[in-house]
């Protein structure tokens, strides 16, 4: 069965300082991996996506991830954390072997940057 | 949020009453989504449709019911049946199975 943690339920990091969020996955075959960003009593917003070739995508607002095919991970960056980016970050897979296979979402991870 | 609107912001629900949630997409998309937001539960999705006049139940599709008579719209009925219907309603669309985009959410509150 498909499944993503995002084993952090919040993040706090101060403003200027990286910023790690964690996701690990498991799907039977390959992934499709997507990072989305919700602000309070908003949509999600698409950020980055993982479906081939370099391990390292990068996305909007100065966000990276990192896919990691070992560790079965997908990890949300940033060199350089704003107070605006303070919000809920959900991770989310697709196994790309299943042809009809929906979106299966992480908890969510709330990141809290402090000046 | 782009080309995905959700009507209403807000919605209140009285004990035994059917209420329809609106859904329209200007994209250009051929599947859509509804996808239900509990409070650190994340998305659980409720029904899903990748073509017109059809549509698959989801996770949790028990109390709900939808319709896709047109590409741009994919509204949903929250029925008397759905007993905690209280959360937050999010409605998205991808060209097959590519990138999902939702709508601004609507709110569903009981009475």
């Amino acid at each position: 069965a498909q499944s993503v943690a995002q084993p952090e339920d919040q993040v706090n990091v101060a403003e200027g300082n990286p910023l790690t969020v964690k996701c690990t996955y498991s799907v039977s075959g390959n992934p499709y991996l997507f990072w989305y960003v919700q602000y309070p009593n908003r949509g999600l917003q698409f950020l980055l996506k993982y479906i081939t070739g370099d391990n390292l995508v990068k996305g909007s607002y100065g966000f990276e991830a990192e896919f990691n095919k070992s560790q079965t991970s997908f990890h949300l960056k940033k060199p350089s954390a704003l107070v605006s980016d303070s919000a809920l970050y959900f991770c989310a897979v697709r196994d790309r072997a299943r042809s009809q296979g929906n979106l299966i979402f992480g908890k969510g991870t709330k990141l809290s940057v402090k000046p | 949020d782009g080309g995905i609107t959700q009507s209403p912001k807000y919605l209140f629900r009285k004990e035994g009453q059917n209420v329809t949630l609106s859904c329209e997409q200007n994209l250009n998309h051929d599947a859509m989504y509804w996808y239900r937001q509990d409070p650190g539960q994340g998305l659980r999705l409720i029904y899903y449709s990748q073509i017109v006049n059809d549509f698959q139940k989801g996770d949790i599709a028990e109390g709900y019911s939808v319709s896709r008579e047109k590409k741009e719209s994919f509204p949903l009925t929250v029925t008397s049946a759905q007993k905690n219907p209280t959360a937050f309603y999010l409605c998205a669309s991808s060209m097959g199975w590519e990138t999902q985009y939702f709508g601004p959410g609507t709110r569903l509150l009981v009475l």
